[in-house]
Formats: structure tokens, C-alpha cells, sequence
């Protein structure tokens, strides 16, 4: 069975633009989180969606948002990008019950000049 | 005060050696308690649950202590591939976001 994929692998983008990143669950599973990892931290929690509904927000700015689609795949959206949201951006998914072992995909690394 | 707090290390030991791993955590209402690993510039992942009674996976041992809010990793007999990151990770109020620690930096070396 195929794990979490993420799409794109590495992004390169310059401040004040938008980025979409792409995240597909395992199959089956209907829950799917979003972290944010910076150099020499631990991933934080940006968002979770549970059968299209959004369960949880980390804390972090309006201009991250979130969706997920009937098939469970997801999107993260980053508005008006900062130098600081240079990270390893994370999905996550687990089955019914998101409180369950959360698999994560290999990341898209992006980097705002 | 962060949510999950570690050592950052880096803990750099020979092969074969014994090395332990703290955590400690500040939500006592936390439910959910895991150990994953991170490779350098790859994705975590998950290396065991910790319960209440303690687990054990071949050379590693997980020990959750409720009352101090405190977990650990024990690794024994120390290979060079276990040389990563190890994250200490527990859920979060609602039970559906995941916290974790900055990570703890081990070099086995041989």
C-alpha cells in the first residue's frame, strides 16, 4: 500500500506570494494533519481535517488555510509568504479516529527568499 | 513553558553502548504518548506508543511516568543506524493535535 504522499518534493518561492502544497492520505484513512517543522525544531501543528471538516487549529496566522476533498486528499494554502515560513511543511494521516497513530509523508521543503 | 521538553543533546555514544532519552510534558490531561524518529531531512516516524505499564520493542523501552509527566526511551546495545533524531510526542488538549519536543540529536559512533 502506498504511504502518504506530498507534492511538490521542494518549492521555491519570494516573499509576499501564495503557495499551494498537496497531500494524499493513506488509503482509507480520512484524517489528515498539517505541521510545520523549522530547522532545528519540532513539527508544530497547523491544521487537522476530519471528513472535510476542519478539528483543529495550531496557532498560526490567517494566512494559512486549509481544505480537505471528498476523496481525503488535502491542500495547504500560505498567503503573502514570509522569510520565516522557510520549513519543512508535514501532512499526516490516520484512520477513523485521528487520535490514532498519525503516519506521516516526506514533506515539501520550502524555502522564501 | 513549551508543551514537551527534551534534551537536545546530542548524545554521540560508542556502539553497543546504553543510552536513555527524557522527556517531560506540561498538560497532565495528555492521553497519547509516543516516541518517533527523524532521520536527517526525512519525515518522522513512528518508532513506539508509550503506555502507563511501560513497553518494550526488541532493544528499546518506553516508561511513562503519569504522575511526574515524564517519559523515556531506553536503547540497548546501541547500533550505528540508530544515529537520528528521536522526538518525544504526546497529544494535545483535544486529543487530535500531536506536540511535540524539539527532538534529541544521537550519533552512534563505531
Amino acid at each position: 500500500d502506498a504511504g502518504v504522499t506530498q507534492s511538490p518534493t521542494h518549492l521555491i518561492k519570494t516573499r509576499g506570494q501564495h503557495v499551494t502544497l498537496r497531500c494524499s492520505p493513506i488509503s482509507g484513512h480520512k484524517s489528515v494533519s498539517w505541521y510545520q517543522q523549522v530547522l532545528g525544531q519540532g513539527p508544530q501543528f497547523i491544521f487537522q481535517y476530519y471528513e472535510k471538516e476542519e478539528r483543529g487549529r495550531g496557532n498560526f496566522p490567517d494566512r494559512f488555510s486549509a481544505r480537505q476533498f471528498p476523496n481525503y486528499s488535502s491542500e495547504l494554502n500560505v498567503n503573502a509568504l514570509l522569510l520565516g515560513d522557510s520549513a519543512l511543511y508535514l501532512c499526516a494521516s490516520s484512520s477513523w479516529d485521528p487520535r490514532e497513530t498519525q503516519y506521516f509523508g516526506p514533506g515539501t521543503r520550502l524555502l522564501v527568499l | 513553558r513549551k508543551e514537551v521538553e527534551q534534551d537536545p543533546g546530542p548524545f554521540n555514544v560508542p556502539e553497543g553502548a546504553t543510552v536513555a532519552f527524557n522527556c517531560t510534558y506540561s498538560n497532565s490531561a495528555s492521553q497519547s504518548f509516543f516516541w518517533y524518529r527523524q532521520d536527517c531531512r526525512k519525515e518522522p516516524k513512528l518508532l513506539m506508543s508509550v503506555y502507563s505499564s511501560g513497553n518494550e520493542d526488541g532493544r528499546f523501552t518506553a516508561q511513562l511516568n503519569r504522575a511526574s509527566q515524564y517519559i523515556s526511551l531506553l536503547i540497548r546495545d546501541s547500533k550505528l543506524s540508530d544515529s537520528a533524531t528521536y522526538l518525544c510526542v504526546v497529544n494535545s488538549n483535544s486529543g487530535y493535535a500531536l506536540n511535540f519536543g524539539k527532538g534529541t540529536s544521537l550519533l552512534v559512533t563505531p
